[in-house]
């Protein structure tokens, strides 16, 4: 079974509208962490947003915000306010085990984002 | 804001020829990561490193594969004889100590492409 799922390979958002996009995830490990990361066409890897299990809140980062459903396991992205610098690849992370132990990151296979006007 | 570093940005090679791919971590950051990212497809992990040690590598990160550490600012990947394969955009991380923060702060990759 995939870890990360992501099931939208694509998303079309206009201008200033919100956009949720969508992640699932697979771990029987207690304590796990979320991560969204942004990939531009020039192909660096932008961290956004993080999301420990055990957090209460959802996580916010500006105009993102987490969306953090832990009995269905799901970890969605919401961008609010899209402008024409979110059109990127967005990929949604996965680390099992307890935070500060440098485990690995496990990735879904991304959602392209494109904002039109 | 300090940034993780990578060089080159690009690298063509041929096959069977060695590479060795260089990265410098965040200055205060403790654990050390490489993840390569075929075209097109999702970022897959290679290794981690701490203490002067690789602490997880994935099946990916054979034989052919090494890091190294050799001063207290670089992390270098070597590949000793590159496959058509290899070719992929290969991404150097880091994060802080255990006690800090434990996000991965990606560098902005090298492209590698093998002939």
């Amino acid at each position: 079974a995939q870890k990360i799922t992501q099931t939208q390979p694509g998303m079309f958002v206009q201008e200033k509208e919100a956009v949720t996009l969508d992640c699932t995830y697979d771990t029987s490990d207690p304590s796990y962490g979320l991560f969204w990361y942004k990939q531009p066409s020039s192909g660096e890897m932008i961290f956004l947003i993080y999301q420990g299990s055990y957090d209460q809140q959802n996580a916010t980062e500006g105009r993102y915000s987490l969306n953090f459903q832990k009995a269905r396991k799901s970890a969605n992205l919401v961008i609010s306010a899209s402008q024409l610098g979110d059109s990127a690849m967005y990929f949604c992370a996965m680390r099992e085990g307890p935070p500060g132990g440098g485990n690995k990151l496990t990735f879904g296979t991304g959602t392209q984002l494109k904002v039109e006007l | 804001e300090p940034e993780v570093t990578q060089t080159p940005s690009h690298q063509v090679t041929q096959m069977g020829q060695e590479v060795i791919l260089r990265c410098v971590p965040i200055s205060n950051h403790l654990y050390f990561y490489w993840y390569r990212q075929i075209l097109g497809q999702k970022v897959e992990f290679l290794v981690s490193f701490y203490n002067n040690e690789i602490s997880e590598k994935s099946e990916i990160f054979d034989d052919q594969f090494s890091v190294e550490r050799p001063d207290g600012s670089n992390f270098t990947l070597k590949i000793r004889s590159t496959k058509l394969e290899d070719s992929a955009m290969y991404f150097c991380a880091s994060s802080e100590a255990p006690r800090g923060g434990e996000t991965q702060y990606f560098g902005p990759g090298t492209r590698l492409l093998v002939l």
